[in-house]
C-alpha cells in the first residue's frame, strides 16, 4: 500500500464548477500536511497547508481527519487556470511524502 | 536572491556514464532532498540531508550517492546510468515539517 494515495482523475470540470479532491495517508505518526500544485513539466509549488480545524484561502478549502486519515482540497468557481496536477504531501519527521498526483482540467 | 538552483536543466548519457546533478540553495534551510518524478508514480524520495555531513536514504536510493559538505550544495552522483534513470529529478529545501522549495528540476534521458 503506498503511504499517500490519490485518485488519480483526470477531473474534467467546466468553468464555475465546484470540485474536491481526496487523499489518504497510512502513516498515522505523521505531523504536517499540504496540497502543492504542479503545472505541466515544471517544480512543484505549495498551494496550502492543511491543518486539523480546515482552512480557507479564497476559493480553495482544505481539510484534515486525522482519525480517518483523509485530506481533501475543495476549490470553488474552477478557473482555467486551476488546470493542473494536485499533489497531496505529508511529512513524516525528516521526509515529505508525495502522493501520485490528482490531474484537473477545466474547460471554457 | 535564487532560491534553489538545479543544474544542468537537461542531460542526454549514454549507459554506464557517471554525472552529478547539482543543487544549491540561498535560503539557509537544514533539509535538502533529491526526488526523481516518473509518469504516474508521483515524485519518490531519493536521499535527503537534515543539515551538513548528515545523510540518509529515500524510498529509491540504489545507483545513486549524495552528499553534503556545506549547508548551500546537495548534489546528486548516478554512479553507472543505466536507462531505468531516465527521469525528471527535482532538489528541494525547506525547514523540518514546514513548505518544501523546488528547484526547477534536470531532465534526464539515459540511452
Amino acid at each position: 500500500r503506498k503511504e499517500v494515495e490519490q485518485d488519480p482523475g483526470p477531473f474534467n470540470v467546466p468553468e464555475g464548477a465546484t470540485v474536491a479532491f481526496n487523499c489518504t495517508y497510512s502513516n498515522s505518526a505523521s505531523q504536517s500536511f499540504f496540497w502543492y500544485r504542479q503545472d505541466c513539466r515544471k517544480e512543484p509549488k505549495l498551494l496550502m497547508s492543511v491543518y486539523s480545524s480546515g482552512n480557507e484561502d479564497g476559493r480553495f478549502t482544505a481539510q484534515l481527519n486525522r482519525a480517518s486519515q483523509y485530506i481533501s482540497l475543495l476549490i470553488r468557481d474552477s478557473k482555467l487556470s486551476d488546470s493542473a496536477t494536485y499533489l497531496c504531501v505529508v511529512s513524516d519527521r525528516n521526509k515529505l511524502v508525495f502522493g501520485a498526483g490528482t490531474i484537473l482540467r477545466v474547460k471554457s | 536572491n535564487a532560491g534553489v538552483t538545479q543544474t544542468p536543466k537537461f542531460q542526454v548519457l549514454k549507459t554506464g556514464q557517471s554525472m552529478t546533478l547539482q543543487c544549491a540553495q540561498d535560503m539557509n534551510h537544514e533539509y535538502m532532498s533529491w526526488y526523481r518524478q516518473d509518469p504516474g508514480m508521483g515524485l519518490r524520495l531519493i536521499h535527503y540531508s537534515v543539515g551538513a555531513g548528515i545523510t540518509d536514504q529515500g524510498e529509491v536510493p540504489n545507483g545513486y550517492n549524495v552528499s553534503r559538505s556545506t549547508t548551500e550544495d546537495f548534489p546528486l552522483r548516478l554512479l553507472s546510468a543505466a536507462p531505468s534513470q531516465t527521469s525528471v529529478y527535482f532538489c528541494a529545501t525547506g525547514d523540518r515539517g514546514t513548505e518544501a522549495f523546488f528547484g526547477q528540476g534536470t531532465r534526464l534521458t539515459v540511452v
